[in-house]
């Protein structure tokens, strides 16, 4: 069974230009998460699906950060302009909901120059 | 407050020796708690579940003390495949946020 998928592994680009994550999550999977980490640190929720519907997105900085999950599977992260600070690894992850526990994809490593 | 505070360590530990950690919340109503393990730029993977009672995997033994709102994680018979990072987890009881420590990084050293 295919795990998280993340695309692209990483990016490089300049500031002030946009950039868009992909993620698939488990098949079956409701809940969507997408985490920001910085090197040191652990993961930060950017985002929290529930199949289609954003239900907390209270830490996306939303005057550069967008996100969707139009059909309730795979979702989007776009940033737009990057900024120097954006530099740092996005994770997707994925889980059944309730208590359970949250699959992770291998990251995006976003790199702004 | 964090919501999720780990010691950083780093526990520098021989081959087969034993080395515990903890973890503390801030939330008594959580009921979800995990250990992930986190190797050098990849993702967090999941390494346990704590269950109320605690539990066991082989060499891993996790428990969870919720009178003082702490995880520990101990590893026995240390091998140097065990160096990583260890990330706590508590899920939120309501909105099943997760929400993760900064990390325990383990080197086991031959």
């Amino acid at each position: 069974e295919a795990g998280v998928v993340q695309s692209p592994r990483y990016k490089i680009i300049e500031k002030k230009q946009p950039v868009a994550f992909w993620c698939n999550p488990i098949s079956g999977h409701n809940t969507l998460y997408w985490y920001l980490q910085n090197l040191g640190q652990g993961p930060e929720l950017l985002i929290r699906y529930e199949n289609e519907e954003a239900v907390d997105d209270s830490q996306l900085p939303k005057d550069r950060f967008s996100a969707e999950r139009l059909k309730g599977v795979d979702s989007t992260l776009k940033i737009q302009p990057a900024e120097l600070g954006d530099s740092a690894v996005y994770l997707c992850a994925s889980s059944l909901g309730g208590q359970t526990e949250a699959f992770f994809g291998q990251g995006t490593r976003l790199t702004v120059v | 407050r964090k919501e999720v505070e780990q010691d950083p360590g780093p526990f520098n530990v021989p081959e087969g020796a034993t080395v515990a950690f903890n973890c503390t919340y801030s939330n008594s109503a959580s009921q979800s708690f995990f250990w992930y393990r986190q190797d050098c730029r990849k993702e967090p993977k999941l390494l346990m579940s704590v269950y109320s009672s605690g539990n066991e995997d082989g060499r891993f033994t996790a428990q969870l003390n919720r009178a003082s709102q702490y995880i520990s994680l101990l590893i026995r018979d240390s091998k140097l495949s065990d160096s990583a990072t260890y990330l706590c987890v508590v899920k939120d009881p309501n909105d099943y946020k997760l929400s993760f420590g900064a990390g325990t990084t383990v080197t086991v050293r031959a």
